[in-house]
């Protein structure tokens, strides 16, 4: 069981917008940065959302992530609009957790294209 | 141009040990802490480990505790991952990644090499 609650699958059509979500607590996303990977088998995880809602540069802007508003927010979500077949892979959140003293992962979102 | 490379992971016996490597180039290795994190074969990304900029703290998943020591020679831009009492549920692929922003932990990893193979089988 992830510390970082995601669902482990988001199905979408081409063009189709998708959402992750990603659930905490007050000890991690709900004090931390939330980052987001997305993931190809046989290959390393490529940073896709840095602090929140930051994309690194060569990353499309289809892909955008928001943490809800309060300051005491414990979620996150990850959407991607536009859906294309090459964006089939595993996405993860994650956030450093205080009380843990440890890096915690969601257990990953399987997204498809149909 | 940044580049993590990691080596050492095989074929190894339950309860022996093996040590993995991560040989970084283009950045200041010196500056960043480091983390260990590894995909077992059908499972998610799982975080193994961190080391502070300095070597001189290190934070570790519940599950590693005790049987892994994460350590790093600045003089030698690597880091390493020592793993002893290896069991079959450590057989993962093992990843060292570079965070975002020194020097603390809460940065999140956005360099990450391509990984070693680990298989823990008798």
């Amino acid at each position: 069981q992830s510390v970082l609650s995601q669902p482990p699958s988001a199905p979408g059509t081409p063009g189709q917008r998708v959402t992750i979500s990603c659930s905490g607590s007050s000890s991690n996303i709900g004090s931390y940065y939330v980052y987001w990977y997305q993931h190809l088998p046989g290959t390393a995880p490529k940073l896709l959302i840095y602090r929140n809602n930051q994309r690194p540069s060569g990353v499309p802007d289809r892909f955008s992530g928001s943490k809800s508003g309060t300051s005491a927010s414990t979620s996150a979500s990850l959407a991607i609009s536009g859906l294309r077949s090459e964006d089939e892979a595993d996405y993860y959140c994650a956030a450093w957790d205080d009380r843990l003293n440890a890096w915690v992962f969601g257990g990953g979102t399987k997204v498809t294209v149909l | 141009q940044v580049q993590l490379v990691e080596s050492g992971g095989g074929v190894v016996q339950p309860g022996r040990s093996l040590r993995l490597s991560c040989k970084v180039s283009g950045f200041r290795f010196s500056s960043y802490s480091m983390h260990w994190v590894r995909q077992a074969p059908g499972k998610g990304l799982e975080w193994v480990a961190v080391i502070a900029y300095d070597g001189s703290n290190e934070y570790y998943a519940d599950s590693v505790k005790g049987r892994f020591t994460i350590s790093r020679d600045n003089s030698k831009d690597t880091l390493y991952l020592q793993m002893n009492n290896l069991r079959d549920d450590d057989t993962a692929v093992y990843y060292c990644a570079r965070p975002e922003e020194f020097p603390y932990y809460y940065y999140g990893m956005n360099v990450w090499g391509q990984g070693t193979t680990v298989t823990v089988s008798s």
